[in-house]
C-alpha cells in the first residue's frame, strides 16, 4: 500500500530564505507527483506536475524533483516571500484509478 | 476560464437531510472524482469516475452517492448525513490518464448537526 510521508510538518522562516520541502513514498512504481499548495480553508492549488519519466519542474521561484528508485521528492522555493505562506502537499498517482495518494502536509510559514 | 467548481461553499445542516453538492467543470475532463479533508487524517477519496456513467467506489464511500450523468458535472449526495460526514470536501478532474494533471475545486465546508 502506498504511503506518502512529508517532513518537515511545519517550517518557520525568515523572508528571503530558499528553502526546500521534502516529499517521501513507499512505492515508485508511480505514474506522476503533484505538488499543491493550500491556504488556510481554501481548496488546493497544483503548482507543479512531475511525470514519471521526468527528473525535475520548475515554475518561478518553484524547482520540483523527483526520484523514482529511492522514493522521493523536493520542493524547492527561492527567495521565500510571505505570501508563500500556506500547507504545501504532495500527492502521487500509482494506478488506474487516478486516484491521488496525499502525503500530510507542510505547513510553512514566512516571516516578514 | 479553465476551472472546477463546486456548490454550496459553506452548508450547515441537520442529521438525516439530504443533500447535494454540485461540482462542474469547464475542462471537457473525463476524469472526475471527490475527496474529503479532515484534521488528522488528510485527504480521501470518496468516489471517482472514470467517464460518462461509469462510477466507483474510493477509499471512504459509505453514507455518499455520487452520479455522472453529463461529462461536466459530478455531484456528491448525502442521502441522510450524519454528524460523522462533518468535513471538508473537494472536487478533482483530469484527462483520462495517470500522467495528467488534477485540478481541484474551491471546496465545500460541510458541518452536520
Amino acid at each position: 500500500k502506498q504511503e506518502v510521508t512529508q517532513i518537515p510538518a511545519a517550517l518557520s522562516v525568515p523572508e528571503g530564505e530558499n528553502l526546500v520541502l521534502n516529499c517521501s513514498f513507499t512505492d515508485s512504481a508511480i505514474y506522476n507527483l503533484q505538488w499543491f499548495r493550500q491556504d488556510p480553508g481554501k481548496g488546493l492549488t497544483s503548482l507543479l506536475l512531475i511525470q514519471s519519466s521526468q527528473r525535475e519542474q520548475t515554475s518561478g521561484r518553484l524547482n520540483a524533483s523527483l526520484d523514482k528508485s529511492s522514493g522521493r521528492s523536493t520542493l524547492y522555493i527561492a527567495a521565500s516571500q510571505p505570501g508563500d505562506s500556506a500547507t504545501y502537499l504532495c500527492a502521487v498517482i500509482g494506478g488506474a484509478t487516478n486516484k491521488l495518494i496525499f502525503g500530510t502536509g507542510t505547513l510553512l510559514a514566512v516571516q516578514p | 476560464e479553465a476551472q472546477v467548481t463546486q456548490n454550496p461553499r459553506y452548508l450547515i445542516t441537520v442529521t438525516g437531510k439530504k443533500l447535494t453538492v454540485t461540482c462542474s467543470q469547464n475542462m471537457n475532463h473525463e476524469y472526475m472524482s471527490w475527496y474529503r479533508q479532515d484534521p488528522g487524517l488528510g485527504l480521501r477519496q470518496i468516489y471517482y469516475s472514470m467517464n460518462v456513467e461509469v462510477t466507483d467506489k474510493g477509499d471512504v464511500p459509505e453514507g455518499y452517492k455520487v452520479s455522472r450523468k453529463e461529462k461536466r458535472n459530478f455531484p456528491l449526495i448525502l442521502e441522510s448525513p450524519s454528524p460523522n460526514q462533518t468535513s471538508l470536501y473537494f472536487c478533482a478532474s483530469s484527462f483520462p490518464h495517470g500522467l495528467n494533471e488534477q485540478f481541484f475545486g474551491p471546496g465545500t465546508r460541510l458541518t452536520v448537526l
